[in-house]
């Protein structure tokens, strides 16, 4: 099983552009989110989604979208990207019941100029 | 509002020192409870989990953590440190049932050799 996988590794655009980061699991879990990480604030959790067809907000929703057509993949769209999303977003997965431990995916690190 | 709080940001040891990181929270009712951490340019990786039972919670690579109920705390500790567990660590919570992770501030350990 590869896990959690996301592409890409690293990106870096400029103010206004507009861009999707991939995100993947092998593991057939239902629930599916979207965090992102900053310095000295942990993972704030900015969309999830408890199966296909199904995502709701998190904590930072503002900016993105997302949505979950499949199981396995959960894509995350910035519209129109800002400085202020420079970050690294980070996926992750879990079964809906059960143990709910969350699997993550290596990130993505993007910075906005 | 709600939250976790982790005490420390920055905690720098010599390598067989002991470790202990604070972890509280400020949720009501029934919570699970995570310390993840994170290598240098790595993902999060699960070291232990509580859902119940012992409040003793031992984990991977000699890690484990104790729930205080009453306390609102869930600390990591770890009687002797590495040089390889440099790393930051995050504590983070679910609550009722739930898979939605509020994560701590992280705490950076820098453990010289």
């Amino acid at each position: 099983n590869a896990g959690v996988t996301q592409t890409p590794k690293f990106q870096v655009l400029k103010t206004g552009q507009s861009m999707t980061l991939q995100c993947a699991q092998d593991m057939n879990h239902e629930y599916m989110s979207w965090y992102r990480q900053d310095p000295g604030m942990g993972l704030r959790l900015i969309h999830y989604s408890v199966g296909a067809g199904i995502t709701d907000q998190g904590e930072v929703p503002n900016g993105y979208n997302v949505s979950r057509s499949t199981t396995e993949d959960f894509p995350l769209r910035l519209l129109s990207a800002a400085p202020s999303q420079t970050s690294v977003y980070f996926c992750a997965s879990s079964r809906q019941t059960g143990s709910y431990e969350q699997y993550f995916g290596p990130g993505t690190r993007l910075t906005v100029t | 509002a709600q939250s976790v709080s982790q005490h420390n940001h920055h905690v720098i040891l010599s390598e067989a020192a002991s470790l202990e990181l604070g972890c509280n929270y400020s949720y009501g009712g029934t919570v699970n409870l995570f310390w993840y951490v994170q290598y240098p340019g790595q993902h999060l990786q699960l070291l232990l989990k509580y859902f119940s039972g012992d409040p003793l919670v031992k984990g991977i690579k000699g890690f484990e953590a104790e729930f205080i109920k009453s306390k609102f705390s869930f600390n990591l500790r770890k009687p002797s440190v590495q040089w390889s567990d440099t790393a930051e660590y995050f504590c983070a919570v679910t609550h009722n049932a739930g898979n939605m992770l509020t994560f701590g501030g992280g705490t950076r350990l820098m453990v010289k050799p």
